[in-house]
């Protein structure tokens, strides 16, 4: 899986509390990113990082913050967990540089959230 | 596994057959495409990219089209196995490099029947 795990593989937790996921990558890449899949949605990006403390929004920001404090982790945080959150979330990471121009993701095994 | 599967468009097929399982994409300006196979309770897999100055790609027993008039790309399988069951979808870029997101769509069930 390309050297990129994914903490906690399942969760369970109530509407209200605070949830912290996590994507740990070997591969020295500089782009990360945090999709959330549910049925009939696909895939959709909730926020990504081009470096260490550089992130940006993607199309499903809202209720999520993300931090990358060095180039191996990027943390995927519900500060008040609901439970339209309950999803499939994947990380994932690319470097056109080290992959020479190819622009292809690489996805981690996936965290299933559940929000009672 | 994750229900991802669910409302989404299938194909089944004889194990030994070719199968296509087809993408339209709508951003004429997208110059990059993937396709990526995710199993149950997986994450999505790589299989094959494809630039728009290429029309074909071939690998080990799977082949992309690009038909860039009509926004189309297809995966072809040949000799389809019980472990190409999972879901396919395909995916854009645009920007030349510069732009990192990918646009995913959202995905063909296969299952193979033995």
């Amino acid at each position: 899986d390309a050297g990129i795990t994914q903490s906690p593989r399942h969760k369970v937790t109530e509407t209200g509390t605070p949830v912290t996921l996590r994507c740990h990558q070997t591969e020295n890449h500089r782009y990360m990113y945090w999709y959330r899949q549910d049925p009939g949605h696909g895939l959709r990006l909730i926020h990504y990082s081009y470096g260490v403390k550089d992130t940006d929004k993607g199309e499903v920001s809202d209720g999520y913050s993300v931090s990358r404090s060095k180039t191996e982790d990027f943390l995927l945080t519900l500060e008040s967990a609901t439970s339209s959150q309950t999803s499939v979330y994947f990380c994932a990471i690319s470097d056109l540089i080290l992959r020479g121009g190819r622009r292809e993701q690489f996805f981690g095994p996936g965290t299933r959230l559940t929000v009672l | 596994g994750e229900s991802v599967g669910l409302h989404l468009p299938t194909l089944s097929v004889q194990e030994g057959d070719n199968s296509i399982i087809n993408c339209a994409y709508s951003n004429s300006a997208s110059d990059y495409f993937i396709w990526y196979k995710q199993e149950s309770g997986k994450g999505p897999q790589f299989i094959i990219d494809i630039r728009s100055n290429m029309d074909k790609r071939q690998g080990q027993r799977v082949t992309v089209l690009l038909n860039k008039t009509v926004k189309h790309l297809s995966l072809q399988i040949a000799a389809t196995q019980p472990g190409d069951s999972a879901v396919y979808f395909c995916a854009e870029n645009s920007g030349g490099g510069s732009n990192y997101k990918l646009t995913f769509g959202k995905g063909t069930l296969l299952t193979v029947n033995p």
